[in-house]
Order: C-alpha cells, then structure tokens, then sequence
C-alpha cells in the first residue's frame, strides 16, 4: 500500500494559519488524498479529501501538487480545538486489505 | 443509525479473562476496520471487512484475538486470556464500499480496554 510521510510536531498560534505537510511519492493515479483528526480522547474525524484539485470545506483547505507527489492540508486561523493529531492517508479502488495511518502530526496551538 | 456505535465504551477486566468488543457500524458501510491505539501511540491496524469477509487477517496482534462480522453489518472483535499488554482503545471505522478511493471512514467513540 502507498505509503505518506508527514512531521512529527507543528506548533501554531492562535489566529494564524497552518500549513501541514504530506509526501506521498509513490502514489498511484487512482490514490485520493485523505485526511483525519483526532481530538485527544476522542476517535479520529474525517477533515477532507482530494484526488488532483484543490479542495475546500468549512473545516479546512487541501492543496495539491501539480505532480500529486505532495499535498498541504491548510487550517486557515488555527483555534486552540484545533490542536489534534492530523494524519494524511491514501485511499484508492483496492481493498482496504492494511489501511494504515502512520503516527500523523500532532499540531500544537498557543493562546 | 447516524453514526458507528461501539460498546461498552470503558471496559475494566482481569488478565487471563476474555472480553468481546463490539461495533455497529453506519447502515449501509459494508467496509470495517478495527484499530487498536495504546496510550499515546498511533493507530495499529488490525483487521478489514469487506462484507462479512476478512481476507487478511495478519493484523491481528496473536491468535488470542478473532473477529467476526454477521449479516455485514455488527462485528465483533474478542480477544482471550486477556493480557496487561491488550489494555488500549480499540477503534471501529466503517465506509462505503472501497469501489472508490473518494470514500470516507467514519470512526467510532472507541472501545477503552483496560487488564489489570
């Protein structure tokens, strides 16, 4: 299965923008980009998915590389509840046989 | 139902007993996933349904742990002679079908292990 790599830790202040990371190199023409949450103490959240295009919700932006070898989830103004670990995965039309999340990026946010 | 139901929510045992963790997932997901998460690490795979069908079962941490899904809906994830080491939580995700990369999982609240 296609594999992501993403930063251990990011740190944000209040207000301000995030920029989160994800390598993924070997993927695959059918692969969609997908990212999760996870709140501490709770089960991770579903946050957006992409397959070539840009994408937007009101949770947050996802931008993509023209060579699809990398994308950027985008947390516009970051709150303290957005402090969560983040994980960047790779979904195609495959079973699911070891759908794996990786450690993700636990994002910090200061007051 | 509107979202992936685990049960119980907290489960306290003792080693060597065994315990049956439960998921209902969103009507209509025929995909499953169980994860199991240990205090402060990652998601751990464990095991993928498609239907009531499992066709890898190499997650699974030993043969104390089994999983069944019936009627492609409830599954049930038990594990045997439970040891300290199983204490986690223990996730549920259901989805559409994978005929789409497009579809999203929905995880459940977790099932929180604890072996004294």
């Amino acid at each position: 299965d296609a594999k992501t790599t993403q930063p251990n830790s990011m740190e944000s202040n209040e207000e301000e923008p995030v920029h989160l990371p994800c390598n993924h190199s070997t993927i695959s023409g059918t692969d969609y980009i997908h990212w999760y949450r996870q709140l501490p103490s709770q089960g991770p959240e579903y946050v957006i998915h992409g397959l070539t295009s840009n994408v937007n919700n009101r949770m947050a932006s996802l931008a993509i590389a023209e060579d699809r070898k990398s994308s950027t989830l985008i947390l516009h103004r970051a709150t303290l509840r957005d402090a969560a670990v983040y994980y960047c995965i790779l979904r195609d039309v495959s079973p699911d046989y070891k759908l794996s999340f990786g450690a993700g990026t636990t994002v910090t946010v200061r007051a | 139902g509107a979202g992936v139901s685990q049960s119980p929510s907290n489960k306290v045992t003792e080693k060597g007993k065994d315990v049956e963790l439960r998921c209902d997932p969103i009507s209509g997901h025929t995909a499953l996933y169980w994860y199991r998460q240990s205090l402060g690490q990652g998601l751990e795979f464990l095991i993928y349904f498609q239907g009531n069908s499992a066709p890898d079962k190499s997650g699974l941490p030993s043969d104390r742990f089994s999983a069944e899904r019936t009627g492609g809906s409830v599954s049930t994830l038990t594990i045997q002679r439970t040891q300290q080491e199983d204490s986690a939580v223990y996730l549920c995700a259901s989805s559409l079908a994978t005929v789409s990369g497009a579809n999203v999982l929905t995880f459940g609240a977790g099932s929180r292990l604890t072996v004294l």
